[in-house]
């Protein structure tokens, strides 16, 4: 099967500037994530939807980050304004139902954005 | 913030020997999980180990888990170059819905 697919894979761009991810997860995959991975550290949660709703967004910086997932399947990260400290790999990740319980993560390639 | 702990934060071994990372975590736990990441990639997904279990294989992989301790290994024999990653555990709390990862153990195989 297909894995999950992300793009761009690197992004550089300006402070204050806008940009945005697009992920698509493994074909019939309820669950996504949204996860911001920092140089040396772990994965941190974003955002993960279940379908076309929110799970838990309670580490998303919503007053410059947002997500959506419309028809429960592709999903975009966005970021308005853009900060220094936003350069990070942003990952997707999506599990099936049968994995839901376990939470088992299939993960993309990512996106390495730079912010100068 | 981060639930698990691996230690070290960095193993550097010769090519045929064993690694073993460490993590620890803090709260009660439904099952720990084990991830690669290759510089540049995404992460993948390892073992899975619940938390009635203590002891779980998979190919040269084998992980433990000492719930009374709170912690787990991840040992892998007969390292190969291709091994060389970053290694990190994943925790999934007792009514959470989301993993929680630790801050990762970047392993260097030496030909």
């Amino acid at each position: 099967e297909a894995g999950v697919a992300q793009s761009p894979r690197y992004k550089i761009i300006e402070k204050r500037q806008s940009v945005a991810f697009w992920c698509n997860p493994i074909s019939g995959h309820a669950t996504l994530y949204w996860y911001q991975q920092i140089l040396g550290q772990g994965p941190k949660l974003l955002i993960q939807f279940q379908n076309n709703g929110v799970v838990d967004d309670s580490q998303l910086p919503k007053d410059r980050f947002s997500a959506e997932r419309l028809k429960g399947v592709d999903s975009t990260l966005k970021i308005q304004p853009a900060k220094l400290e936003d350069s990070a790999v942003y990952l997707c990740a999506s599990s099936s139902l049968r994995g839901y319980s376990s939470y088992e993560q299939y993960f993309g390639p990512g996106t390495r954005l730079t912010v100068t | 913030s981060q639930q698990g702990e691996e230690d070290p934060q960095a193993l550097s071994i010769q090519e045929g020997e064993n690694a073993t990372m460490n993590c620890s975590y803090k709260t009660s736990i439904n099952n720990l999980q084990w991830y690669r990441q290759n510089s540049g990639r995404g992460l993948v997904h390892l073992i899975l180990i619940r938390s009635n279990e203590r002891e779980k294989h998979s190919g040269r992989l084998r992980v433990t888990l000492d719930t009374s301790k709170k912690s787990s290994s991840l040992l892998i024999t007969a390292s190969r170059a291709a091994d060389t990653a970053s290694y990190f555990c994943a925790t999934l709390r007792v009514g959470a819905q989301k993993l929680v990862f630790g801050q990762g153990t970047r392993l260097t195989i030496n030909p």
